[in-house]
């Protein structure tokens, strides 16, 4: 799995977009890139995954840059209950001992304030 | 729909103790996976179960062990506690085991342990 780089923190008024990127520059052409979060004291729980098409569902939009290298998850309208730790993950679908191994990484802290 | 289930919430043990962590996965899932959060710290794999075969394994010494039982649900076991063991446990279950859609995992809030 590729390694991702995400800022240690950030911070965004509630009501405005929020952006988180990630880098992950040496993705491979069948691995997808994977956003999830965790809210202080929950699991981790899935927000979206894309590979090179922008995506958006009912959280959040992904944004993946044409060389695949960098991605951006957009929270549009940031509330206060969007604060928590963002994590990038790039991922394939390689099987064997790395069958449902999600590899998280610090992942960034999203403060939302009022 | 019930989501994935974990018990017990809290747990309490002394160093050498053996401690085992219990999960149901989302109604239809075969997948249960276990992860290891220590604080301040992302979650680390520990093992991935699927038709209650060991199908993935982390870097986890030999105390750490799993299985799953007919109906898919899983117990995380855990011999001679050590301080380090201290963690958030947490269980995720999943429909697929292999395709981008097994990377799609539900998971439960977690089993907080604090060995003494």
């Amino acid at each position: 799995d590729a390694k991702t780089t995400q800022p240690t923190s950030m911070d965004c008024a509630e009501g405005r977009a929020a952006n988180l990127p990630c880098n992950h520059s040496t993705i491979s052409g069948n691995e997808y890139v994977y956003w999830y979060r965790q809210i202080h004291s929950q699991g981790p729980q899935y927000i979206i995954h894309g590979l090179k098409n922008n995506e958006t569902n009912e959280m959040a939009s992904l944004i993946i840059t044409e060389d695949r290298k960098s991605s951006t998850l957009i929270l549009p309208h940031a509330t206060l209950r969007d604060t928590a730790v963002y994590y990038c993950i790039v991922r394939g679908n390689a099987g064997g001992t790395s069958y449902g191994k999600l590899t998280f990484g610090q992942g960034t802290i999203l403060t939302v304030h009022p | 729909d019930a989501g994935v289930t974990q018990s017990p919430t809290h747990l309490i043990k002394t160093r050498g103790q053996q401690v085992t962590l219990r999960c149901s996965p989302i109604s239809g899932h075969k997948s249960v996976s276990w992860y290891q959060q220590v604080l301040g710290q992302g979650p680390q794999f520990i093992f991935q179960y699927y038709e209650k075969e060991e199908r993935g394994r982390g870097n986890f010494p030999d105390r750490f062990s799993a299985r799953q039982f007919p109906n898919y649900s899983s117990e995380l076991n855990v011999n001679a506690l050590l301080l380090g063991d201290s963690a958030l446990y947490l269980c995720a279950s999943s429909l697929h085991l292999t395709g981008i859609y097994s990377n799609i995992q539900y998971f439960g809030a977690g089993t907080r342990l604090s060995v003494l």
